[in-house]
């Protein structure tokens, strides 16, 4: 596809499950974002891969999320024993790298634990 | 810390060009300035970056000022699917790829 593609498009959990959620990049780059953003607030950074080097977690807001993109393409973004203040948008972005390439966004994973 | 300062809300007339502030007084001299914009329920789409030129688009028109402390960012004829949420950003870390993403600026468009 042309743009980046997340999935599911919604996802409803129980809490206390795992959940993972899946950013397929545009083909050929090289820098991979995800972000979330809470109901009526801003994108809050969570994790960030650029090619082979180590990723960048310093976003992520506690040891129950984790991701792993591999092969430099796909992702997944993995929220262990999920609970309530998870509900949110997950957004992934990727870009070709260096500081004067956009971004180009998803349309997000709404997750809902219930 | 979002490095930038945003009006939370603004009202433009349909037709009329919409001019959107946004401060970044900190900004380094190798970090670029990116708007993206948000309607709702959608993923943020891209409108324009600069460094320290003025640049423009088919979408916008970017003015940095000279001391790159500002930017504004001008839509020439603003329609009522101009409504949304403009993020004004400064693109910040060591190798310079996060991109920090702040309250932004909810703009309304009138008919």
């Amino acid at each position: 596809g042309a743009g980046v593609s997340q999935s599911p498009s919604n996802k409803v959990t129980e809490k206390g499950k795992d959940v993972e959620l899946r950013c397929d990049p545009i083909s050929g780059h090289t820098a991979l974002y995800w972000y979330r953003q809470s109901l009526g607030q801003g994108l809050e950074f969570l994790i960030y891969f650029q090619g082979n080097s180590a990723p960048d977690k310093s976003g992520l807001p506690s040891d129950r999320f984790s991701a792993e993109r591999t092969g430099g393409s796909v992702s997944t973004l993995t929220i262990q024993r999920t609970q309530q203040e998870d509900s949110a948008v997950y957004l992934c972005a990727s870009t070709k790298g260096g500081m004067n390439t956009e971004a180009f966004f998803g349309q997000g994973t709404r997750l809902t634990v219930v | 810390d979002a490095k930038t300062t945003q009006p939370t809300s603004m009202d433009c007339a349909e037709g009329r060009a919409a001019n959107l502030p946004c401060n970044h007084s900190t900004i380094s001299g190798n970090e670029y300035v990116y708007w993206y914009r948000q309607i709702h329920s959608q993923g943020p789409q891209y409108i324009i970056h600069g460094l320290k030129n003025n640049e423009t688009n088919e979408m916008a028109s970017l003015i940095i000022t000279e001391d790159r402390k500002s930017s504004t960012l001008i839509l020439p004829h603003a329609t009522l699917r101009d409504t949304a949420v403009y993020y004004c950003i400064v693109r910040v870390g060591n190798t310079g790829n996060q991109f920090y993403f702040g309250t932004g600026t909810s703009l309304t468009v009138i008919p």
